[in-house]
């Protein structure tokens, strides 16, 4: 079964820069979360669809980060314009029902990005 | 919502050696626990979980037990492998997902 992949895995942007992260969840699965992961941190939630709706993207700061679900399949996430701040590893997961009842996620590799 | 902390931050053991993380939960409605590890350049990964009508839980060299009186659980890992060397995260969980704190950061000495 192939799981969850994203790219770019690697990308380097001046700050003021736009950037954007692709990800495709396991076939089947309707929830995806995209996480931010500073250096040395846990993951942190960034926003959470279920199909192709938003769940909750109370994390996300929306003057500068968006995401969609088109279809319900693949999400990305957008960050417009791009801050030193912002440099982290960006995962993208889904599982097959929410993570709040228990539901195992299953994250992809990440997109590790670096804001100069 | 609920808090969990987690111990120690870094743990240093001799290859062949066992380990053991502890997490300290407040929620006594918490009925679900999972550990996740998480290897460098990769995403964090499940490696086992346990409900709370169940106190242990092993799968080869690792295990779970689960205090619901004390309100903590721990993992341990057997014999220990370079492999290992990761790090484990105890993450809460709530309607919003998972819910990570830093973890613990387990190194395997040769």
């Amino acid at each position: 079964e192939a799981g969850v992949a994203q790219s770019p895995r690697y990308k380097i942007i001046e700050k003021r820069q736009s950037v954007a992260f692709w990800c495709n969840p396991i076939s089947g699965h309707a929830t995806l979360y995209w996480y931010q992961q500073i250096l040395g941190q846990g993951p942190k939630l960034l926003i959470q669809f279920q199909n192709n709706g938003v769940v909750d993207d109370s994390q996300l700061p929306k003057d500068r980060f968006s995401a969609e679900r088109l279809k319900g399949v693949d999400s990305t996430l957008k960050i417009q314009p791009a801050k030193l701040e912002d440099s982290a590893v960006y995962l993208c997961a889904s599982s097959l029902e929410l993570a709040g009842v228990g539901g195992e996620l299953f994250f992809g590799e990440g997109s590790r990005l670096t804001v100069l | 919502g609920e808090n969990v902390e987690q111990h120690p931050s870094t743990l240093s053991v001799q290859e062949g050696d066992s380990a053991v993380i502890k997490c300290t939960y407040s929620d006594s409605a918490s009925n679900y626990f999972p550990w996740y590890k998480q290897e460098l350049g990769k995403g964090p990964q499940l490696i086992i979980d346990i409900r709370s009508n169940v106190g242990e839980k092993k799968d080869q060299r690792i295990a779970v037990t689960l205090n619901k009186t004390a309100k903590h659980f721990s993992l341990h890992i057997t014999e220990t492998q370079p492999e290992d060397s990761a790090v484990y995260f105890c993450p809460t969980i709530g309607a919003d997902g998972l819910t990570f704190g830093k973890g613990t950061h387990l190194i395997i000495q040769p």
